[in-house]
């Protein structure tokens, strides 16, 4: 069974501009999660997305968002890059039917660098 | 709130040694579910294993052994007979029942250096 991908590995942008990352989860996974990875802040939760709906959300501004699609890829976005967004972007996939006890498996992230 | 302390920082062992990582938990709920995370250089967390709340066996594999406590809060995570193959960054990390769905929160990981 294939892990859960991310795409792109390495993204390079500039302060002020806005950023797509892609998830695809494990097959037959509905649930996605995506944290965030930053030297000083540690592993943060940003969101998760179960069947196309956001179901939980940490404490980020909205400039970061995320959606999900109906054959369960998601998507992140962050509006109006700074410099403090660069960080390693994790996603993670799970059943997302049995709630806090599923376990979360993470794809390799998205290393972002906003200059 | 949740919080999740791993309090070793850095360790440094020479191969064969065993080690011994730390992680203390904090939660208002009482089912809630313990986890640890292994992060190679790589970057990807691979996830080593999961506990609830109501499971205080401890669990045995392989070389690597997990001790839960609810008394003193604590999830601790045994490597025996260390090898080069096991530095990584390992995270502790917490979801709660009440929290619907899936959200974790970690410790702030320990880095194990395994020297030869």
């Amino acid at each position: 069974k294939a892990g859960v991908t991310q795409t792109p590995r390495y993204l390079i942008k500039t302060r002020g501009q806005q950023v797509t990352l892609s998830c695809s989860p494990i097959s037959g996974h509905r649930s996605v999660s995506w944290y965030q990875q930053t030297p000083g802040q540690g592993l943060q939760f940003l969101f998760e997305y179960f069947s196309e709906t956001q179901r939980n959300k940490g404490n980020f501004p909205g400039r970061f968002s995320g959606r999900q699609f109906s054959n369960s890829r998601s998507e992140m976005n962050v509006s109006t890059l700074e410099l403090g967004d660069s960080a390693l972007y994790l996603c993670a996939s799970s059943h997302g039917t049995s709630g806090a006890t599923d376990t979360q498996y993470f794809g390799p992230g998205t290393r972002l660098t906003v200059l | 709130a949740q919080k999740v302390t791993q309090a070793q920082t850095e360790i440094s062992v020479v191969e064969k040694e065993d080690v011994t990582l730390d992680c203390v938990y904090e939660t208002r709920d009482t089912t809630y579910y313990l986890f640890w995370y292994k992060q190679p250089p790589s970057g990807e967390l691979v996830f080593l294993i999961r506990r609830n709340s109501f499971d205080e066996q401890n669990e045995i594999s392989g070389r690597y052994s997990w001790n839960f406590q609810k008394s003193t809060s604590s999830f601790n995570f045994t490597i025996t007979a260390s090898q080069v193959v096991d530095s990584a960054v390992y995270f502790c990390a917490l979801s709660e029942e009440e929290t619907s769905g899936s959200r974790l929160t970690f410790g702030e990981g320990t880095q194990l250096t395994v020297n030869p």
